[in-house]
């Protein structure tokens, strides 16, 4: 049962375009959400996170919208760099759950020069 | 450098054998996670750990994993009789957890290969 899901597995865009991400969830007790960045044979890097309390979270050129009612989020980038070639993924964290982090699928992102 | 670090980076062993991974978190935080990820997933949780207090195992971590942090600082993560099945990159994170959110931070993975 797959409680967070990306559904794009992988996204082309131009340099200087926004890239925009997305993510689907079920569990209706997730309160926290991440998103973290990774570049093959390293772990994870924290990007950016929002409470369910919020619905947008900005940091530069990285912004995170949270649709509750929706149960979806969404990453944007802009503009988009080449260095943002990266897999991205999604993480939600539940209330009940301890402090676990589920993960979704990852989408690969390629940012053409 | 005071990031999250992991030993060994890479790990080949053949199936049946037994590998212990280390894992270092960043020096104030009190709470540490495994997590493994295989090929074209996401990372899957594992165990976490607050202080010394083992506190939540995931149904995949089968009796052939054990996981510690004796002394609340350093973790290992031990694999008996190791399986193909186990082939995975097992990721270790690390966070304050002193708040009601709080972000996790991940060291670089140590892949596992087992023949």
């Amino acid at each position: 049962d797959q409680q967070v899901k990306q559904n794009s597995p992988s996204l082309s865009v131009q340099e200087g375009r926004i890239s925009i991400l997305n993510c689907d969830y079920t569990n209706s007790m997730f309160d926290y959400f991440l998103w973290y960045k990774k570049y093959p044979a390293e772990g994870p890097t924290f990007l950016i996170s929002i409470s369910s309390i919020k619905d947008k979270n900005e940091d530069g050129r990285f912004t995170v919208f949270l649709n509750k009612s929706a149960k979806h989020l969404s990453l944007h980038i802009v503009p988009s760099q080449p260095g943002d070639s990266a897999v991205y993924f999604c993480a939600a964290r539940g209330k009940a759950a301890g402090n676990k982090l589920t993960f979704g699928g990852g989408t690969r992102v390629l940012v053409k020069p | 450098d005071t990031g999250v670090s992991q030993d060994p980076r890479h790990k080949i062993t053949k199936r049946g054998q037994n590998v212990t991974f280390r894992c270092d978190p960043i020096s104030e935080h009190n709470r540490l996670y495994w997590y493994r990820q295989t090929l074209g997933q996401g990372p899957e949780f594992l165990t976490y750990f607050q202080n010394e207090a083992q506190l939540e195992k995931s149904r995949l971590l089968s009796d052939r994993f054990s996981a510690e942090r004796p002394k609340g600082s350093f973790s290992t993560l031990e694999i008996q009789r190791t399986e193909q099945g186990d082939s995975a990159m097992y990721l270790c994170a690390s966070s304050e957890g002193s708040g009601a959110v709080e972000t996790q931070y991940f060291g670089p993975g140590t892949r596992l290969l087992v023949l």
